[in-house]
């Protein structure tokens, strides 16, 4: 089966950097994801990276995989408080990006 | 483009009740999928169409779940009974047809079975 694992939750400081971690199992993904949901709001997709990749820098978001240890963060720099929200880690798997989710990391960023 | 729209964003019904979810997906995206996540647990996948074809329905519990998309464009989702433990809230995503293709997702459907 396939499990992507991400602790619960995260508070931060406005400004501070946040790191979300998550950690998957099926070694043959070829996509790894993260999604930001905010509150009534659908599933945004944030950012990807290829399972060929180490590392993915968009502005203030920094990707880095590690796939001999099944690792994959997001460190998003200067935390703002509109960054709060849910953050699903999800790799893909079977094609047709069928793809499975971790439980989410609420972000909580204090100002 | 509009994104994916998904009806009603919130539904309430009693126990052995019917409810039709809907999503309209992306103009022009062939794979439609739903998803649900259920007491705050992990998104689980429960199908996916291409075009009006089922390509993958390995994720839908059981038969109470019937998923329709005629004619290619939106889809629906029926539960019929709903018990409880089918609430949740049902997302629905889309994606080109060809190539890499992230999914866009929508808003979501919160079903709640009381």
């Amino acid at each position: 089966g396939e499990d992507v694992e991400q602790s619960l939750f995260l508070s931060v400081r406005e400004g501070d950097s946040s790191v979300i971690n998550c950690t998957y199992t099926d070694s043959s993904s070829t996509y790894l994801y993260w999604y930001k949901q905010e509150p009534g709001a659908g599933l945004q997709l944030l950012t990807y990276i290829f399972s060929n990749m180490d590392m993915k820098q968009d502005q203030r978001l920094t990707v880095l995989l590690n796939k001999k240890d099944k690792h994959l963060s997001l460190r998003i720099a200067d935390t703002q408080t509109g960054d709060s929200a849910i953050y699903f880690c999800a790799e893909n798997y079977g094609g047709y990006q069928k793809v499975t989710f971790g439980t989410g990391t609420k972000l909580q960023v204090i100002p | 483009e509009a994104g994916v729209t998904q009806f009603p964003s919130h539904s309430v019904i009693e126990k052995g009740q019917t409810v039709t979810l809907r999503c309209d997906p992306i103009s022009g995206h062939d794979n439609l999928y739903w998803y649900r996540r259920v007491m705050g647990k992990e998104i689980k996948f429960l199908l996916h169409f291409v075009k009006e074809s089922k390509q993958d329905e390995s994720g839908m519990p059981n038969n109470r779940f019937l998923a329709e998309r005629t004619g290619g464009t939106y889809s629906t989702l029926k539960v019929q009974p709903a018990e409880l433990e089918d609430s949740g809230v049902y997302f629905c995503a889309s994606s080109r047809g060809e190539g890499y293709s992230p999914l866009h997702f929508g808003n979501g459907t919160r079903l709640t079975v009381t």
